[in-house]
């Protein structure tokens, strides 16, 4: 049964910082693996989509890569700023469902 | 073009009663699932429709229950509400084909919040 880890549960940075949020499956058997924000009470906004067959995806100061073989994801926010304070979610789709990390809520202060 | 949406926002029920929660899809777009969320199970899987077909089921009581309309629009609806319903209800739409689950990006909308008294 795949099981879908994201460490750590929560974490405060100063603005500027680069950081790194980290996600684990149990079954690296999986097909594509995507990254979505969420803002307190607010759906989910997709960030990055990885396709099985890739490493990583880039958009703007966001950089997600994906290592099946270890069963792991990065998600790279670089110069982080206060708008980018949410929970960040990691899901593998797996049987035409999502199967989502608990996430880690991101503080950046100014 | 439109994102997904999803009504009513915003939704008080007491125990016993039964409610209908609504989605539109992206244009174009023929899957719709819907996901529970919760502080203690974090986003758990419904169900996921295809072409007014229910393709895939999540582990929930038979309480839970939706459908889709030949727009592609979805709605689900949970009868005789207990407490533990209370969460948020996610919807998404997805690009996916008739033999692709697999493949291609989930897009949400905004969710529908449901308390239960």
């Amino acid at each position: 049964k795949q099981e879908v880890t994201q460490i750590p549960a929560a974490l405060s940075v100063p603005e500027g910082e680069n950081l790194v949020l980290n996600c684990s499956f149990t079954d690296s058997a999986i097909y594509n693996l995507q990254w979505f924000r969420q803002d307190p009470g607010k759906g989910l906004t997709s960030l990055l989509l990885i396709q099985s067959s890739q490493r990583e995806q880039t958009s703007g100061r966001l950089n997600a890569s994906l290592d099946k073989s270890s069963g792991r994801s990065t998600l790279y926010i670089a110069a982080s700023q206060p708008g980018d304070s949410a929970t960040y979610l990691c899901a593998v789709i797996e049987g035409g469902k999502l199967i989502f990390g608990q996430g880690t809520e991101l503080s950046v202060k100014p | 073009k439109a994102g997904v949406t999803q009504t009513p926002r915003y939704l008080i029920k007491t125990r016993g009663q039964q409610v209908t929660l609504s989605c539109s899809p992206i244009s174009g777009h023929r899957s719709v699932s819907w996901y529970q969320q919760t502080p203690g199970q974090g986003l758990q899987f419904l169900f996921e429709y295809f072409s007014e077909t229910q393709r895939n089921k999540g582990n929930f009581p038979g309480r839970f229950s939706g459908r889709q309309f030949s727009n592609s629009r979805s709605e689900m609806n949970v009868s005789t509400l207990e407490l533990g319903d209370s969460a948020l209800y996610l919807c998404a739409s997805s690009p996916w084909g008739p033999r692709d689950t697999n493949t291609g990006e989930l897009f949400f909308g905004e969710g529908s919040r449901l308390t239960v008294l």
